[in-house]
């Protein structure tokens, strides 16, 4: 059974940088034909994909975020990473880890979610 | 970028009763790229539905997909109690995934 689970600060100020981290257990993150990506969910809103790194390495971003975000892999812990730069109070919501099929490019696995709060 | 539209934004059944939820995109979606989620409160979402009609794992025959093009329905064809939820549509235009507003399925 596949499980994702994401951790990282609950609290931020506003212009720091965001990281989250994501542990998948029972499967390899290297494992060909998927990708692994992050979502984030405003409150009591709806959901928004921020980034994927496949299984070559390859990241593709959210247009609107592009140039505040990163996402990495650590093949050896098994983990891949969010990183989101110049934070606002705007920023906050619950973050998603997720494995997608690069078939048919759908979100299978989902960790449990963090919730990110930036305030001064 | 894709736009996708939900409705009704919420729908009131009773349990038995049969749910029909919409989503309409802004331009041509693959059929192979469209998924439904359902998602109850402080959960994650959970895959139902991707290529527009299949069923993921473990997914109740219950719950059905189809549409093509610009218009998907998701069906739920007898509602348990357990399927009072949030729905959200999703779709995949390279390279950029976009999710619906949801339909909120509550309790009459």
């Amino acid at each position: 059974q596949v499980q994702l689970q994401e951790s990282g600060p609950g609290l931020l100020k506003p212009s720091q940088t965001l990281s989250l981290t994501c542990t998948v257990s029972g499967d390899s993150i290297s494992t060909g034909g998927y990708f692994w990506t992050w979502i984030r969910q405003h409150p009591g809103k709806g959901l928004e994909w921020l980034g994927y790194i496949d299984y070559s390495g390859n990241t593709y971003y959210n247009p609107s975020l592009r140039s505040r975000v990163n996402i990495s892999v650590d093949t050896s812990k098994n983990q891949f990473s969010l990183k989101l730069t110049s934070v606002t109070a705007a920023d906050t919501a619950v973050y998603y880890c997720a494995r997608g099929w690069l078939q048919f490019f759908y979100f299978d696995y989902w960790g449990q979610g963090t919730l990110v709060t930036v305030s001064s | 970028e894709i736009v996708l539209t939900q409705s009704p934004g919420t729908l009131s059944l009773f349990p038995g009763e049969r749910a029909t939820l919409s989503c309409r995109a802004s331009q041509r979606v693959s059929s192979s790229y469209l998924a439904w989620y359902q998602q109850k409160p402080g959960q994650a979402p959970r895959l139902l539905i991707y290529g527009a009609s299949r069923r993921a794992t473990g997914i109740p025959d219950r719950f059905s997909g189809s549409g093509s093009g610009t218009d998907f329905t998701l069906t739920i064809t007898r509602l348990e109690p357990e399927d009072f939820a949030v729905y959200y549509c999703q779709q995949y235009g390279r390279p950029l995934f976009t999710f619906g507003p949801g339909t909120k399925v509550d309790i009459k």
